[in-house]
This record gives C-alpha cells, sequence and structure tokens, in this order.
C-alpha cells in the first residue's frame, strides 16, 4: 500500500517563502506530482519530479529525495491567491499507468 | 486547446437511484481516470482507462463502473447511490498512462446524494 503525510494547514505572510513537506512510502515509485486546489475548482498542475533533486519553474520549486521518501514543495514572493490547498500525489509504478494516490493536501493560508 | 470538461457539474439524487458522469479528455488525449474527492478522505482513485480499456482500479465497490469509448471520451456510473457517495468527482486526462505524463483535471460533477 501507499502512505503519503502532508502537514494540514500552514499559515504565511505575503512576500514571505513557505514549505510544504511531504513523505511517502510506497511499494513502488514512478514520479511524484504537486497540484494546487483552489477552494470548489479542480487540482491544477504546479510540478513533476521522478528523480533526486530541484526543479525550479519561477515563484514554485519541488525538490524530492527518493532515498528518504520525501519532498517539498517551496513558494517563493507568496502572493494572497496563493491562499489554496496543496496536494502531493505519488505514482505507483507497481500498477503501471497513471494512477495517484494523493496526501489529504496542505490548506496554505497566505495573510498580509 | 480546450480543458478537460465533465457534464453535469452538479447533480442531486437520491438514495438507491443510480447516476451516470461524462468526462471529454483534452484533445489527444487518450488515457482518462476518475478520482473521488470528499473533505475527510481527500481525493481518492477510481480507476482509470486507456484505449477502451480499464487499467486500473481503486479500492471501490463494484457499485462503481465507468467505460470509455473510442472518440476517449469516458463515463463513470454509480448503482444504488448511498449517502457516502456524495462528493466531487474529478476527471484527468493525459496523453498516455506511462512515462512522464502529467495529468489535468477537469471541474468535476458535485453530487449530492438525498
Amino acid at each position: 500500500g501507499q502512505n503519503i503525510d502532508q502537514p494540514t494547514e500552514m499559515t504565511a505572510t505575503e512576500g514571505a517563502i513557505v514549505q510544504i513537506n511531504c513523505t511517502y512510502q510506497t511499494s513502488g515509485f514512478n514520479g511524484l506530482f504537486w497540484y494546487q486546489q483552489h477552494a470548489g475548482e479542480a487540482p491544477t498542475f504546479l510540478s513533476y519530479n521522478v528523480l533526486d533533486g530541484l526543479e525550479e519553474k519561477g515563484r514554485f520549486s519541488s525538490f524530492l529525495s527518493r532515498s528518504k521518501g520525501y519532498s517539498y514543495l517551496l513558494l517563493k514572493e507568496l502572493q494572497m491567491k496563493d491562499s489554496a490547498s496543496y496536494l502531493c500525489a505519488v505514482r505507483d509504478q507497481a500498477g503501471g499507468g497513471n494512477k495517484l494516490t494523493f496526501g489529504t493536501g496542505t490548506q496554505l493560508k497566505v495573510e498580509l | 486547446k480546450a480543458g478537460v470538461t465533465q457534464t453535469p457539474r452538479y447533480l442531486i439524487k437520491t438514495r438507491g437511484q443510480q447516476v451516470t458522469l461524462s468526462c471529454s479528455p483534452i484533445s489527444g488525449h487518450r488515457s482518462v481516470s476518475w478520482y473521488q474527492q470528499t473533505p475527510g478522505q481527500g481525493l481518492q482513485f477510481l480507476f482509470e482507462y486507456f484505449s477502451e480499456t480499464q487499467r486500473n482500479k481503486g479500492n471501490f465497490p463494484g457499485r462503481f463502473s465507468g467505460r470509455q469509448f473510442s472518440n476517449s471520451r469516458s463515463e463513470m456510473n454509480v448503482s444504488t447511490l448511498e449517502l457516502g457517495d456524495s462528493a466531487l468527482y474529478l476527471c484527468a486526462s493525459s496523453l498516455a498512462p506511462t512515462g512522464t505524463e502529467t495529468q489535468y483535471f477537469g471541474p468535476g460533477t458535485r453530487l449530492l446524494v438525498l
């Protein structure tokens, strides 16, 4: 089976940097995704990591350590619109295909 | 390019009824996956289709079923609805079910079972 853990809630200040952690235990691994979901909307893709290291995309960066079963999403220069739920998801290679197992999400609140 | 579309967007049903939800993937995408999202359980995988074949299935009862058509459009059906089936049902599409393909989600169908 798979187990994915991430903090339930985080609060940060506009303009600051926040790091959202995700740890996972899986029977197989074929990539880790981060999605952003605003209330009442569909998840939108943020990043994908399959190899160890840091992937940077504008204000968002994602890091993966496969040996530690650990990833983080780094958000810089926080804006009010970044207030959303951030979902960590792992693709399990054992079953093949696109089956994603999601964490319960981290609700980020950006304050002035 | 148009995104993933799902119909209907909202649905109210009563216990015991059945419901069919529809998903049209992004043009050119051939893999379609379905997820259920509830406040308590988060996003849970239902099943995945590629080339009209079910490739993966999550841990849901047999009341949940789906299919994919030759144009990659997909439907999911829930029979004998229960109160606990109230959820947001999300469809996601990708080019193919392997490699580094990213899944893109539709807006979802919000189902309320009374």
